[in-house]
């Protein structure tokens, strides 16, 4: 069965550098969350988009954005990058249509993003 | 605050023990709460989703039960093998949303 896609698997930046994270959720499913969980530590959410819009918002810096395209994939910019941005990234995906609201399903989650800050 | 506690932090136990993960949270009024495995660095893997309107579901070896009255899920595992070795989080959903909020996870060791 398809997955949750993420890429880059890896990703090695300098502080004050940017960074963009893709996710590709699984077919058919219209909602996407991104998590961030850092070393020794459980995930924390920053955003979700359902049918392209934003549906909720966690702690997200200001300097970090998100959205939705047309084909359902995501996109997590990080700008300003700091050496506290090092963690692994998740997106999730889950199927919030025919009638469902986003919650209701299963959060299937991708292999991540280890994003590491130098 | 809504909080969600896993106890305990970690545990170890044999091959062949059956064994139970607590979760608990302060807000009892959640949507559904939701069970994963994570491998070292790995990713999460679901394992089992309980709606608000449930008190257990169950998948092979698993069984989870929900208790929203008293702010409390369990994660049964039967027969544990080395192969369950392995950190358990709970994570609750309190709004349609569908932000989770998780627990610190439960690290399981099962020796052979």
């Amino acid at each position: 069965a398809a997955g949750v896609i993420q890429s880059p698997r890896h990703l090695i930046k300098e502080k004050r550098e940017t960074a963009t994270l893709k996710c590709y959720p699984i077919p058919r499913h219209d909602t996407v969350y991104w998590y961030q969980q850092g070393p020794g530590q459980d995930p924390q959410f920053l955003i979700s988009f359902y049918e392209k819009m934003q549906s909720d918002k966690g702690s997200i810096p200001d300097r970090f954005s998100a959205q939705q395209f047309s084909d359902y994939h995501s996109e997590l910019n990080m700008s300003s990058l700091e050496l506290g941005d090092s963690a692994l990234y998740f997106c999730a995906s889950s199927l919030g249509g025919l009638g469902l609201p986003p919650g209701a399903d299963t959060q299937y989650f991708g292999p991540g993003t280890r994003l590491t800050v130098l | 605050k809504q909080e969600v506690t896993q106890i305990p932090a970690a545990l170890s136990v044999p091959e062949g023990e059956n064994l139970v993960l607590n979760c608990s949270f302060t807000d009892s009024a959640i949507y559904n709460l939701q069970w994963f495995r994570q491998d070292p660095g790995k990713g999460l893997t679901s394992l089992l989703l309980i709606q608000s309107s449930q008190r257990e579901q169950t998948s092979g070896r698993l069984n989870a039960s929900l208790d929203k009255s008293s702010g409390r899920s369990t994660l049964y595992i039967a027969a544990s093998q080395p192969g369950d070795s392995a950190t358990y989080l709970c994570a609750v959903i309190y709004n349609q949303g569908g932000k989770l909020i998780f627990g610190q996870g439960t690290e399981l060791s099962v020796k052979p």
